[in-house]
């Protein structure tokens, strides 16, 4: 299976505490994007690292990626409330007969306490 | 711009009937992919469309399933005489153009399905 694994699978922190998630993937990739699911809602995505980046950043969030180790992790600075939510990984992996097709990881569950 | 239009949000069916999700992706977006959502669990492909061909279903199971995507209307997951195991949210998600480095999708609010 192509599939990733995420840690933790649940993450409970008290408000204004950093958050962090990591992701570990199996191919080559093209690029690896994070995604945000609110219970019983869709995903929203939050940001994309390519496979040549090692880092990026995007208001709270921070993305590291390494692809030797094939892994990323996903660092949320002081968390809120509104953070409580569901994260998942993404790859789109590299090479013939790539359609852009997301592989998600299991998710991580974050709560954020008030 | 409206987003990703997914209905029904909710359906139930009894064993052995069908099941018919509608997905309409966002305006000037001609890529279409389905995903599917086991209760506590992460997301996983089914099926990328795009205007009038199917392009990848890999993530399909090879029975029972099927989907299109019409030049006009909304691009129709069917699942025919469905089992307690089809019980899952659905997800559909829409693109500009994959061949675009950043493949960003944006995805609907779902459809949950019950099978009885």
């Amino acid at each position: 299976s192509q599939q990733g694994e995420e840690d933790p699978q649940a993450l409970s922190i008290q408000e204004g505490e950093n958050a962090t998630m990591n992701c570990s993937y199996k191919t080559s990739i093209n690029n690896l994007q994070w995604y945000r699911q609110n219970s019983g809602r869709g995903l929203v995505h939050l940001i994309l690292i390519r496979s040549n980046e090692r880092e990026k950043h995007s208001g709270r969030l921070r993305v590291t990626l390494d692809t030797s180790k094939k892994s990323s992790s996903l660092l949320i600075t002081a968390s809120r409330a509104a953070d409580t939510a569901s994260y998942f990984c993404a790859t789109v992996f590299f090479g013939s007969g790539n359609t852009g097709k997301l592989i998600f990881g299991q998710g991580t569950t974050l709560q954020v306490k008030p | 711009n409206a987003g990703v239009m997914q209905n029904p949000r909710h359906l139930v069916r009894r064993r052995g009937q069908e099941a018919r999700l509608r997905c309409s992706p966002m305006k000037g977006h001609s890529h279409v992919y389905w995903y599917r959502q086991l209760p506590e669990e992460g997301l996983k492909f089914m099926v990328y469309l795009q205007k009038e061909n199917i392009i990848d279903e890999s993530g399909m199971p090879k029975e029972r399933f099927s989907a299109e995507f019409p030049k006009e209307g909304p691009s129709i997951l069917r699942i025919q005489q469905v089992v307690r195991g089809d019980s899952a949210a659905y997800f559909c998600a829409s693109s500009p153009d994959y061949r675009v480095a950043k493949n960003i999708q944006y995805f609907g609010a779902g459809t949950r399905l019950s099978v009885l």
